[in-house]
């Protein structure tokens, strides 16, 4: 079953509302979790590193300020996209690796963002 | 700068072999990863290599060579429902955790 699960799988959004994406850790903990992006026809870009307890690690080019990462437990971990625009929209995607579980990455569902 | 390459296409009939290769050039080299990818979903987890060499996993193979930035991802007796993308991913830092650079990804479609 789904080790990662991710809430909601799909948002159709006005344009200059902000959304909230989920993301949970289910049956361990997760110190750190990943947010990824992912244009149609384009593959996965980091976008930030999700740390329990202190503020998330942006890429370049990712703007701080507009998605929002709080990592408030070690289950969970929310991206909010403020002011969202059309350009905004996107596949967004959450990740986790588990300790002891070998080195693969676990990935949640998705969230199909779509600004109208 | 990171670079993963990988072709965008491939075709190739129900049964057959297929090998996706990827070229990798990176900052770092902690792992290489391949995932697959059906439309609109989360990636699955397919295969890992750290060291050069092969790993056989079923119907599905990866190969690494660390000196040449090379992997490949070998799919046997292939099937319908193996047609999704898939996703070459490298880790350049084993400090960074889950930090992957992922390559663009290849189509594959799987005909009968």
């Amino acid at each position: 079953g789904a080790v990662v699960s991710q809430h909601p799988s799909r948002v159709i959004c006005k344009s200059g509302t902000s959304v909230k994406i989920e993301c949970r850790s289910l049956d361990f903990q997760a110190t750190t979790m990943f947010w990824y992006r992912q244009f149609p026809k384009q593959s996965l870009m980091l976008m930030a590193t999700s740390n329990e307890g202190s503020k998330a690690t942006y890429e370049q080019g990712v703007e701080k300020d507009k998605f929002l990462i709080n990592h408030a437990s070690l289950t969970l971990s929310t991206l909010t996209v403020t002011s969202a625009h059309p350009e905004d929209s996107s596949f967004y995607i959450c990740s986790a690796r588990i300790q002891g579980a070998g080195e693969k990455l676990f990935f949640g569902s998705g969230t199909q963002l779509s600004v109208l | 700068g990171q670079n993963i390459d990988q072709p965008t296409e491939m075709t190739a009939t129900e049964g057959a072999i297929v090998q996706i290769n990827c070229t990798y050039q990176t900052s770092g080299f902690n792992g290489l990863f391949w995932y697959q990818q059906h439309a609109g979903e989360a990636p699955t987890f397919l295969s890992y290599n750290v060291l050069d060499g092969l790993e056989e996993k079923g119907r599905f193979s990866s190969f690494l060579s660390r000196s040449k930035g090379y992997s490949y991802l070998l799919l046997k007796e292939l099937q319908m429902k193996d047609s999704a993308s898939y996703l070459c991913a490298v880790r350049p830092s084993y400090n960074q955790g889950g930090k992957l650079i992922f390559g663009q990804g290849t189509e594959l479609s799987v005909k009968p």
